[in-house]
């Protein structure tokens, strides 16, 4: 079965620091770009980061640049996203998404076709 | 990177068809067929139901279809039934090597 596993999400403090993952089975991870979805409470979806299949590229939302870092690591299956400087703004679940095609390496991965449960990030004094 | 233009919500009865837009610019939707829909129910995980303006994943039935006109997409959703109750996403890459989605739809049955 494929699945994406989120973890790493809780409470913290702005200005704080959080790393979530995601564990990745049933596909061969390392074909793929992958990418963070997020999704603040009651709102709609927002692109975060995205990641070509062996790291060459990195992707950024303009909300998100300088402070968050995605990474994976191909010999574990997982998916990372580093959240340094965090803000009120940044609480949301926030989910693992598999690219539907293709590595990543010229352009963001475009369409994601399997999704994780989501990890709830809460920033907040 | 504003997020695409979708209506709040939309309705319609079992059995009609209901067309969801989603409005961009020249730097998204208008210059690219990168263009995916997503169905959202509460407490779940979006799911794809539309790629590349019109194509469609396996196992999503035919009843969803997409297209593109200028710099404003659609999805339509014909012979609605109970479960397609949900919320719609569209999105779209963009020049910024980035992408964007929409505002989502709320969509009854």
């Amino acid at each position: 079965e494929v699945q994406l596993v989120e973890s790493g999400g809780g409470l913290v403090q702005p200005g704080e620091s959080l790393r979530l993952s995601c564990a990745a089975s049933g596909f061969t991870f390392s074909s793929y770009g992958m990418a963070w979805v997020r999704q603040a409470p009651g709102k709609g979806l927002e692109w975060v980061s995205a990641l070509s299949d062996s790291s060459y590229r990195t992707y950024y939302a303009d909300s998100v640049k300088g402070r968050f870092t995605i990474s994976r690591d191909n010999s574990k299956n997982i998916l990372y996203l580093q959240m340094n400087s965090l803000r009120a703004e940044d609480t949301a679940l926030y989910y693992c998404a598999k690219g539907n095609f293709g590595s990543g390496t010229y352009s963001p991965p475009d369409a994601f076709d399997v999704w994780g449960q989501g990890t709830l990030v809460t920033v907040s004094s | 990177q504003s997020a695409l233009t979708q209506p709040p919500s939309a309705s319609g009865s079992p059995g009609q068809s209901v067309t969801i837009s989603c409005t961009g610019t020249s730097s998204d939707v208008g210059s690219y067929v990168f263009v995916s829909w997503y169905q959202q129910h509460p407490g779940r995980a979006p799911k794809l139901i539309i790629y590349e303006v019109n194509k469609r994943p396996s196992g999503v039935p035919d009843r969803f279809s997409g297209s593109k006109s200028g710099n404003t997409a659609s999805l339509t959703v014909s012979g609605l039934q109970a479960e397609d109750e949900a919320d719609y996403y569209c999105s779209s890459y963009g020049d910024s090597n980035n992408l964007v989605f929409g505002t989502g739809t709320k969509v009854t049955v």
